[in-house]
C-alpha cells in the first residue's frame, strides 16, 4: 500500500541553523501538507499546497519557513533559523484530487539545542 | 471557526470492555470529521470519518464513531478492547469539500487497556 515517507527521522540541529525536512507524498497526491506537534501539545497546521503555491498558511508558519516542490516526487520544509520553540515532531500528508482524507507520514522529530 | 474538544486526556479500559472516546466539534459549516490513531513511534493513520454521508461510520480495526449533529460529537467506540489499542487516538475537523482545507485536530485520547 503506497505510504507517505519522510526523512530524517529524528533532526538534532543547533538553534540559529538551518533544517531541512523532506517528504514523499503518495504518488498520485497533488495536494501536500505540513503539520507539527510540540510534545504534550495538539498537532498543528502549518501550511498546504498545492499546484507548486501555498494554498492557506498558518500563524506558524511565519518568514522562518518556507516550503518546496524541488521535483516530481519531494515536498520539503525549510526552517532558515531553528529556535527552541521550533523543537516538535513534524508531520507531512498528503491528499488527491476530491479526496477529503489526509494521509500522515511517520513524523520527524526535530529537536533544536 | 472550527474546533474540537476531546474529553479525556487519558482513557483506561480493560481488555474486552467498551471502548469510548468522546469528541464534540464546532464548526459554521457542515463539517467533515476524522479519527485518527498514531502508535507509539509512528504517525498518524486514519481510523474512519464521517463525509456527510451515513451518520454511522464503521472503520477499521472494528471502531466506529456516530456522527451527532444535534449533540455536536462524533464518539469512537468499540465494543471489545484488544490490548494492540493502546495508542493515543486524535478527533479532527475539516471544512467540508475543500481539498486544501486545514485538518483542526482536539488534543488527544491516550487509551490504555488493561489485561
Amino acid at each position: 500500500e503506497p505510504e507517505v515517507t519522510q526523512t530524517p527521522s529524528h533532526q538534532v540541529t543547533q538553534m540559529g541553523q538551518e533544517v531541512i525536512l523532506r517528504c514523499v507524498p503518495i504518488s498520485n497526491h497533488l495536494y501536500f501538507y505540513w503539520y507539527r506537534q510540540i510534545l504534550g501539545q495538539k498537532v498543528e497546521f502549518l501550511v498546504s499546497f498545492y499546484n507548486n503555491e501555498i494554498s492557506e498558511k498558518s500563524e506558524i508558519f511565519d518568514d522562518q519557513f518556507s516550503v518546496e516542490r524541488p521535483d516530481g516526487s519531494n515536498f520539503t520544509l525549510k526552517i532558515r533559523s531553528t529556535k527552541l520553540e521550533d523543537s516538535a515532531m513534524y508531520f507531512c500528508a498528503s491528499s488527491e484530487e476530491g479526496e477529503e482524507t489526509q494521509y500522515f507520514g511517520p513524523g520527524t522529530r526535530l529537536l533544536v539545542l | 471557526a472550527q474546533s474540537v474538544t476531546q474529553l479525556g486526556s487519558h482513557v483506561s479500559v480493560s481488555e474486552g470492555a467498551l471502548v469510548l472516546l468522546r469528541c464534540n466539534y464546532s464548526s459554521s459549516v457542515p463539517p467533515y470529521l476524522f479519527w485518527y490513531v498514531q502508535y507509539p513511534n509512528q504517525g498518524l493513520q486514519l481510523l474512519l470519518k464521517y463525509t456527510s454521508a451515513a451518520t454511522l461510520v464503521k472503520g477499521i480495526n472494528g471502531f466506529e464513531a456516530e456522527f451527532k449533529k444535534s449533540e455536536t460529537s462524533f464518539h469512537l467506540t468499540k465494543p471489545s478492547a484488544h490490548m494492540s489499542d493502546a495508542a493515543e487516538y486524535f478527533c479532527a475537523v475539516k471544512r467540508g469539500s475543500s481539498n486544501t482545507g486545514k485538518l483542526i485536530f482536539g488534543q488527544g485520547t491516550t487509551l490504555q487497556v488493561k489485561p
